[in-house]
């Protein structure tokens, strides 16, 4: 499978910390997305990084790709109560559509 | 600005029975669009997309359909619901390029009973 996968499958910290969540993939890419998602709710698109990309930031979000390594990460900076979510990695690889990883459940205590 | 739209929200429907979700954007023209279904959490498994009226692509053999009328609508139907069929679906759409970010609809909670 293409698909993605994102490692922890759930997190849980304090308010103030960092998030860190990880993505690996088995094919070569086109870019890969990060997507969050809350409870019952559609999809949002946070970022997306490019093949020849090693690092992007938007916000308190930074998002590195190790293309050797295949795999990405996702950090959040001092979170917040509102970062709550699933976040999603999806890679594109020239196929016609996007592969989904499973999600890592974050939750981040008030 | 460009948004989406799905209806119903929720909806709750007897084994055998049809099904018909909806699907619009507005805000922009000749988008591509997906049909994803999501189990309880669980991953996205994209079921179909379009990339122009009429031109439907199906990811995985299923007992469900899909249809592009209008260029901006997108149909999920099923002729007889099926117990496995409940889940969340989401309605997607993006620019030209299908490898670029993808927009989502709210979804809509599918329950067969």
């Amino acid at each position: 499978s293409q698909q993605g996968e994102e490692d922890p499958q759930a997190l849980s910290i304090q308010e103030g910390e960092n998030a860190t969540m990880n993505c690996s993939y088995k094919t070569s890419i086109n870019n890969l997305q990060w997507y969050r998602q809350n409870s019952g709710r559609g999809l949002v698109h946070l970022i997306l990084i490019r093949s020849n990309e090693r690092e992007k930031h938007s916000g308190r979000l930074r998002v590195t790709l190790d293309t050797s390594k295949k795999s990405s990460s996702l950090l959040i900076t001092a979170s917040r109560a509102a970062d709550t979510a699933s976040y999603f990695c999806a890679t594109a690889t020239g196929a016609n559509n996007l592969f989904f990883g499973t999600g890592t459940r974050l939750t981040v205590i008030p | 600005s460009q948004t989406i739209h799905q209806w119903p929200a929720t909806l709750v429907q007897p084994v055998g029975s049809p099904l018909s979700l909806e699907c619009t954007v507005e805000g922009t023209s000749n988008p591509n669009l997906y049909w994803y279904r999501q189990a309880a959490g669980r991953g996205l498994q994209l079921l179909f997309y379009s990339i122009g009226i009429g031109q439907i692509s199906s990811e995985v053999p299923q007992n469900l359909s899909a249809s592009r009328p209008q260029d901006r609508q997108f149909i999920l139907s099923s002729k007889k619901l099926l117990l496995s069929d409940s889940g969340f679906y989401l309605c997607a759409w993006s620019p030209d390029r299908i490898q670029e970010t993808q927009y989502f609809g709210p979804g809509t909670r599918l329950l067969v009973l």
